[in-house]
């Protein structure tokens, strides 16, 4: 079992509608989670962090289901723009050594 | 948040030949800096970490011989890829953090095409 699993899709989806990614772990011990994002041939970018009691960030919640060992990336209202691979990125143990999962391609089209 | 530097953008060599990739930490002192290597559609493969002023640690399966890893300042680190040959060809990433920071800040990459 792979460390940190993702859905690869890609999902395709309308403007306008709501898509929701998950994102497994199999490290029980593991500390930090984090969503990126990758724009074609470009380097990934801090989306946002994801906490315990679930975050939002305009149409982006995130969300940390620690007793299942996943995290959640909810995005409302999609935009174009939101086109790009979404990465998932856990921090397992002490260290700071994260695993990416394989990331999550989404294409909005109009 | 935090630059981070990679240069070249991009390189195009013949097979054979050596390549050195730099990355900059321009605005933070960076206690660790990672290597990622991305082959198309595919996740990052995180190839090796490495500390200011010591050894870098390879992941299982890179070549430490063929990566040569240098990270001489909180702000500089180096990959030189030796003898490239067509299958080196890839899109490498550095990314740099500080103890201080949960957070990684990557540079903009580097894309090798080995002839």
């Amino acid at each position: 079992r792979k460390e940190v699993e993702q859905d690869p899709g890609p999902f395709n989806v309308p403007e306008g509608a709501t898509v929701a990614f998950n994102c497994t772990y199999s490290n029980s011990a593991s500390q930090s989670f984090f969503w990126y994002r990758q724009d074609c041939r470009k380097e990934p970018k801090l989306l946002m962090s994801v906490y315990s009691s679930g975050n939002e960030d305009g149409r982006f919640t995130a969300q940390l289901n620690r007793a299942s060992q996943y995290i959640s990336l909810l995005i409302r209202d999609s935009k174009l723009s939101d086109s790009a691979t979404y990465l998932c990125v856990v921090n397992m143990g002490g260290s700071y050594i994260p695993t990416f999962g394989r990331g999550t391609s989404l294409i909005v089209h109009p | 948040g935090a630059v981070v530097s990679q240069h070249p953008s991009r390189v195009i060599c013949k097979s054979g030949t050596s390549v050195k990739i730099e990355c900059r930490s321009l605005d933070f002192q960076a206690t660790t800096m990672f290597w990622y290597r991305q082959f198309p559609k595919q996740s990052l493969m995180l190839m090796a970490t490495s500390n200011e002023g010591s050894k870098a640690t390879y992941e299982q399966g890179v070549e430490k011989d063929k990566f040569l890893i240098n990270h001489a300042s909180l702000t500089l680190s180096t990959l030189t890829v030796t003898s490239a040959h067509p299958e080196d060809s890839s899109f490498y990433i550095c990314s740099a953090s500080h103890r201080d920071y949960n957070e990684q800040f990557f540079g903009p990459g580097t894309r090798l095409t080995v002839l």
